[in-house]
């Protein structure tokens, strides 16, 4: 089946300690999304790929970064974690062109001690 | 700007019918999305409007109203595992117009 997978579903780090949070998707579709999810809040987009084309948000902080290697595959980079990162963090597709919807990852939920 | 509401919780019987309504406001408008998400688990489709209009699917319909910025997901015969946050999101038309702007969710509590 087609899908949207990331791994872990469950990262325990330490302040300041850097993680990678990784999404891999088997729809080949062309945008891929990293959302931030904080309880009972909208989920927050940090950034975006389309195809190569990185796309950041004006708000998302500076220890946030992102890799796409291939069309499958794309990383979130915590440089430095703050307690202020704990959330769940939700890897999205789309095709790209109007007319399509999002596609979401089960998520990682990051838990910073 | 841009805006989206809805309410931050409602609660139902089981076997009824909800209505969650949902509000937005942008310049430009380009489609209408309701994503189901419980507790801990990532967002799932449910439904697109982008003409006005009721959508039904099973026992989840979507109605739009481009002209008032509004749009409801209807439930019907509610089920236990309905209980889940429903998040509304629009899309905007222009550049970047595959993103999507989400609203906080309203948690929905199904009862016995």
């Amino acid at each position: 089946d087609a899908m949207v997978i990331q791994n872990p579903r469950y990262q325990v780090t330490q302040f300041g300690k850097p993680v990678t949070l990784s999404c891999s998707q088997t729809l080949n579709h062309n945008v891929m999304y990293w959302y931030q999810q904080k309880s009972s809040q909208a989920p927050k987009l940090l950034f975006h790929y389309y195809d190569k084309d990185f796309n950041n948000e004006a708000d998302t902080p500076d220890n946030f970064q992102s890799r796409r290697p291939n069309t499958s595959f794309c990383f979130l980079d915590i440089r430095s974690p703050g307690l202020g990162d704990a959330a769940m963090y939700l890897c999205a597709t789309s095709r790209g062109e109007t007319g399509g919807g999002q596609f979401f990852g089960p998520g990682t939920r990051l838990t910073v001690l | 700007g841009q805006n989206i509401d809805q309410p931050t919780e409602m609660t139902a019987t089981e076997g009824a019918i909800v209505q969650i309504n949902c509000t937005y406001q942008t310049s430009g408008f380009n489609g209408l999305f309701w994503y189901q998400q419980h507790a801990g688990e990532a967002p799932t489709f449910l439904s697109y409007n982008v003409l006005d209009g009721l959508e039904e699917k099973g026992r989840f319909s979507s109605f739009l109203s481009r002209s008032k910025g509004y749009s409801y997901l209807l439930l019907k015969e509610l089920q236990m595992k309905d209980s889940a946050s429903y998040l509304c999101a629009f899309r905007d038309s222009g550049a970047g117009s595959y993103q999507l702007t989400f609203g906080k969710g309203t948690k929905l509590s199904v009862i016995p």
